[in-house]
Order: C-alpha cells, then structure tokens, then sequence
C-alpha cells in the first residue's frame, strides 16, 4: 500500500508569509490527492482535489500542485484564520491513506 | 442539500459491543460510497474503510481489518461502523464521509461520533 509523508509536521509563520506543506507518496501515484483543513474541533474541509482543483468556497490564496510522488499545498498570504492542521490524502484505490497532518500556526 | 448525519457520543466498557451510524439525507445513499475515518485524542486522522451501500461493496485498512464491521441499510440511507468488542484504545471520534473508489474526495463530513471505552 501506497503511505503518505507530510512535511513539515508544524510550522510557525508571519500573517501575510507564503507556506507550503509537502506531501510524499512512497510511490508514484496519480493525481488523486486531496488537502483537507481540520481547525480544532472541527470536521475536516475539503480545500483541493485532482491535486490542484480549489474546492467551491475554498479561497484563491489555497493552492495545489505536483505529481507522481510529490504533491504540495501553497497558502499564498497566511490569515489568522488559515490556523489548522493540514492533511493530504490519496483518494483513488483503497486504501485512501491520509498523511500524518501539519500543524499551522501564527507567529 | 446533502447532509450526513451521525449518532450520539457513547460511553461504554471494554468488552462491550457498539454499532454507530451516519445517516444521509439529501438524496439517495447507494449512489455514493461512505467511508469511516478515525481521530484517536490529539491525533491525526486515519482512514478505517468504505462502503458501497448499493451492493455492500466493502474495503478495509489493512489496520482495522477484523476489528471492526462496516456495513449499510440503503433502505434507511445509513451506514454503520460496528465494534464486537471495544478496548479502551477504540476511544477517539469517528467521522463517515462521502467518497468513492473511483476517485472522489471526501466532499462531505458527518459532525463526528465520540466514542469513548473506559472501565
């Protein structure tokens, strides 16, 4: 089965600095991946999926990209609000592994 | 609009058996595949398996494989996570969510079942 990486598994930044969370594959996979947003106590949120489609709702300063084993989500101008742990996961055949989640905070 | 909706917090002992549900209103369950995550306290999110309640299709994480049962009523619209025998480290909250097997992500969330195991 294929495992999900995520990296870092915190990060502290400014309000306004660009942060970018990686996710690996252990092997090439296809481009179904998804990032989710969970703030705490809350449910999970769909932010991207096919790796780089911003879900309905979800703010432009969200981004996806990559391919094969490496997948990355961009927060282009962190906001207060964007404080959440982040997680990706491969969605296409079972198991739909998710990643072990990065945590965001303000600095 | 789509909504799952999940049964209450539980509070058991070990050893004693437990059947959760989600409930999906909005249209019809068995065009659509729900799936079962955990959150153990302070933890990340772990995927359990998913179900196809329009033949009972199911697929299990190689972790949760023979410790728990996954199973849906399409009649009802309901999926089920079932545990024969709880331990204390089943205590966590577990979320269903819509998804599939032929590449959907998980668009939809239930709000969460605490399950918590303590003697």
């Amino acid at each position: 089965d294929i495992q999900m990486t995520q990296s870092p598994s915190s990060l502290s930044a400014s309000v306004g600095d660009r942060v970018t969370i990686t996710c690996r594959a252990s092997q090439g996979m296809s481009n179904y991946l998804a990032w989710y947003q969970q703030k705490p106590g809350k449910v999970p949120k769909l932010l991207i999926y096919a790796a780089s489609t911003l879900q309905s709702g979800v703010p432009s300063r969200f981004s996806g990209s990559g391919s094969g084993t490496d997948f990355t989500l961009t927060i282009s101008s962190l906001q207060p609000e964007d404080v959440a742990t982040y997680y990706c996961q491969k969605y296409n055949s079972a198991p739909h592994t998710f990643g072990q989640g990065t945590k965001v905070e303000i600095k | 609009e789509l909504q799952l909706v999940q049964s209450g917090a539980e509070v058991k002992e070990p050893g004693e058996s437990l059947k959760i549900s989600c409930k999906k209103s909005g249209y019809s369950l068995s065009t659509d595949h729900i799936a079962w995550v955990r959150q153990m306290p302070g933890k990340g999110l772990e995927w359990m398996g998913i179900i196809y309640p329009g033949d009972s299709d199911t697929r299990y994480s190689p972790s949760f494989q023979g410790q728990v049962t996954i199973s849906a009523d399409k009649s009802i619209n309901t999926a089920y996570l079932q545990w024969s025998s709880l331990k204390a480290s089943d205590t966590a909250i577990y979320f269903c969510a819509r998804g599939s097997l032929a590449g959907m992500a998980y668009d939809y969330w239930g709000q969460g079942t605490q399950v918590t195991v303590s003697s």
